[in-house]
């Protein structure tokens, strides 16, 4: 079935940037997603992008695809504490209700 | 902006009562769904609806149902509470287009 990997802790010194990684296994995925879930809160979307696209850049976020070898990256340029949560990859194919989700990396910025 | 409420932020049972947790969204989505959240497992789906009173099983339906009377309320009801159940319950809708999924902000269950 379906799989979404996703390495489960990342530590970046304040200022740096962090990248988290992302693979899928469904070729027929349309939409790549990234989630952030701060502590004791939901998962609130960040950013997503279509498979027909290789690249998004939203302020200090930047996601890259690489289609042919099913990888999605997220990059935060001058990581904050503030970025201190779990970010979560998701992949969901255009006709499906339901995005598959990778187990979370926690990302831990320390000063 | 979509607000998806969850009705209790912390809930407390003991083993073998009957437990609900409610979900409400406002922003008359059709799809709605009901996940839980463990260290080291990710999500992972317990229930959705596309509709009122339509229901499909996710991965992990065994000892949970739902109900969906109206389209802005997604109930999970757990039948008979096991400890291993105690999780953080999470609810989301998915808009129009089924692009995106907004989630509210948990309800995180013991069951002693």
């Amino acid at each position: 079935g379906e799989d979404v990997e996703q390495s489960l802790f990342l530590s970046v010194r304040e200022g740096d940037s962090s990248v988290i990684n992302c693979t899928y296994t469904d070729s027929s995925s349309t939409y790549l997603y990234w989630y952030k879930q701060e502590p004791g809160a939901g998962l609130q979307l960040l950013t997503y992008i279509f498979s027909n696209m290789d690249m998004k850049q939203d302020q200090r976020l930047t996601v890259l695809l690489n289609k042919k070898d099913k990888h999605l990256s997220l990059r935060i340029a001058d990581t904050q504490t503030g970025d201190s949560a779990i970010y979560f990859c998701a992949e969901k194919p255009g006709g499906s209700y339901i995005p598959t989700f990778g187990r979370g990396t926690s990302l831990i910025v320390h000063p | 902006d979509v607000k998806v409420t969850q009705s209790s932020r912390y809930l407390v049972k003991r083993t073998g009562e009957k437990v609900f947790l409610e979900c409400v969204q406002d922003m008359d989505h059709e799809n709605m769904f009901w996940y839980r959240q463990d260290p080291g497992l990710g999500l992972r789906l317990i229930y959705f609806s596309y509709d009122v009173k339509m229901k499909e099983k996710g991965d992990i339906p065994e000892g949970y149902s739902v109900s969906r009377e109206k389209k802005e309320r997604f109930s999970l009801i757990l039948e008979s509470a096991s400890t291993n159940q105690t999780s953080m319950y999470l609810c989301a809708s998915s808009s129009p287009d089924r692009e995106k999924l907004f989630f509210g902000s948990g309800t995180q269950l013991s069951v002693l």
